[in-house]
């Protein structure tokens, strides 16, 4: 199975900070990636696909780049309803793995 | 829109067998694939398997094979997830997400609001 090490585990910012969330996969995975915000008591929603392309309806300040085994999640100016936990997801083979999640806090 | 709606909470004991459904609607329900994904408490989100809507074919994450069965019925557009033989660390939210690929890559695009199973003695 594809492992799945994101970093950091929880990350404390202010609204307009710039946050930046890594992800590294145990194999290589082009750019089957996709990343995922979940707010407490809530489903995942969809934010990143293919590593970079935003999901529609996504705002422009979150971005995603990478490929092969590293990979990068960026809130460009932190926004009050950014604070919430954030997955990646391998999708290049069976069983799909997530990473362990990494939890945007109020600073 | 597209929605998943899910099955109301369940409580089981351990042992026992819990199914829970999912019924889409905003598109044709045999043209995707159907994932199911589950949530401990406090806890990450882990990948179960999927089936195709239109054959019934499926593909179990190891770890639950022999325990979980997945179906869909397509008169009623419905898919539902069975596990088995219970365990208290199974207690989780159980997720339906609609998996979406295009030419260069595939993601869950659409999820259920959850069902909570608890299990417990």
């Amino acid at each position: 199975d594809i492992q799945m090490t994101q970093s950091p585990s929880s990350v404390s910012a202010s609204v307009g900070d710039r946050v930046t969330i890594t992800c590294r996969a145990s194999q290589f995975i082009s750019s089957w990636l996709a990343w995922y915000q979940q707010k407490p008591g809530k489903a995942p929603k969809l934010l990143i696909y293919a590593a970079s392309s935003l999901q529609s309806g996504v705002p422009s300040r979150f971005s995603g780049s990478g490929s092969g085994t590293d990979f990068t999640l960026t809130i460009s100016s932190l926004q009050p309803d950014d604070f919430a936990t954030y997955y990646c997801q391998q999708a290049h083979s069976f069983p799909l793995t997530f990473g362990g999640g990494t939890k945007v806090e109020i600073k | 829109q597209v929605q998943l709606v899910q099955s109301g909470a369940e409580v089981r004991k351990p042992g026992a067998s819990v199914k829970v459904s999912c019924k889409p609607s905003g598109y044709t329900f045999t043209d995707y694939y159907m994932h199911w994904v589950r949530q401990a408490p406090g806890q990450g989100l882990e990948w179960m398997g999927w089936i195709n809507p239109k054959s019934g074919g499926t593909n179990y994450a190891q770890k639950f094979q022999g325990r979980v069965t997945m179906t869909s019925d397509t008169s009623i557009s419905t898919a539902y997830m069975e596990l088995s033989r219970l365990r208290f660390d199974d207690t989780a939210v159980y997720y339906c997400a609609r998996w979406y690929c295009s030419s260069t890559s595939c993601s869950e695009d659409y999820w259920g609001l959850g069902t909570l199973v608890t299990v417990s003695s």
